[in-house]
């Protein structure tokens, strides 16, 4: 079955520093590939989405990820944090072909020291 | 557009009560799912459904009950409420029949259960 590995409960960083939260999936053939924010007692939202037209996709709030199919991996990346990033990051993935279920990483709470 | 709505945004029950959690969707989007999201558990796959009078089972479904008599609404039914269910509940929709479609999530329900 998939699964989605995002490595670091939590991640700290000094604002102004690069942001890199780490996504790995499991299968074997690319699925559609998703990172969503979620800030305290709020919902989800959508940051960016891997569809296969490109393998870097920018995002919002000047967030991007890049696909790897080698390294099965999509991390998320930010140059330069700001406070305002801190929030709840989640991975998640969805088979091609499949109903449309996203599985979801664990998450990973970004922290941002002044 | 209000997108995804959900009611209420808290509820504290007693062991064994039973209650609803509403969630409605104004997008015309044929699926809807509901997950639940424990701490370091990230999201979980209740229920789905992939148009009206359509539901299946997702991950863990135990407990839960949901039905789809129209487009829009995609209530959520705990039978006989257990503390495991103590939870944060969010509800998504999207459009289905592309696996790369964006699900849009509700705010979510906080429940407690004594």
């Amino acid at each position: 079955a998939q699964s989605v590995t995002q490595l670091g409960s939590h991640v700290s960083v000094s604002e102004g520093a690069l942001v890199l939260l780490r996504c790995n999936y499991s299968s074997s053939v690319p699925p559609y590939l998703f990172w969503y924010v979620q800030y305290p007692n709020q919902g989800l939202q959508l940051l960016l989405k891997y569809t296969s037209a490109a393998t870097l996709v920018k995002g919002i709030n000047g967030f991007e990820a890049e696909f790897k199919k080698s390294e099965t991996s999509f991390h998320l990346t930010k140059p330069s944090a700001h406070m305002s990033d801190a929030a709840e990051y989640f991975c998640a993935v969805r088979e091609r072909g499949s109903q449309g279920n996203l599985i979801f990483g664990k998450g990973t709470k970004l922290s941002v020291k002044p | 557009n209000a997108g995804v709505t959900q009611t209420p945004k808290f509820q504290v029950l007693k062991t064994g009560q039973s209650m609803t959690l509403q969630c409605a969707q104004d997008m015309n989007h044929e699926y809807m799912s509901w997950y639940r999201q424990d701490p370091g558990m990230g999201l979980r796959l209740i229920h789905y459904s992939v148009g009206a009078g359509i539901t299946d089972q997702g991950e863990v479904p135990n407990g839960y009950n949901v039905s789809r008599s129209t487009t829009e609404d995609f209530p959520l039914r705990l039978l006989s409420a257990a503390p495991s269910q103590t939870s944060v509940y969010f509800c998504a929709s999207s459009y289905f029949g592309t696996e790369a479609n964006t699900q849009y999530f509700g705010p979510g329900t906080r429940l407690t259960v004594l």
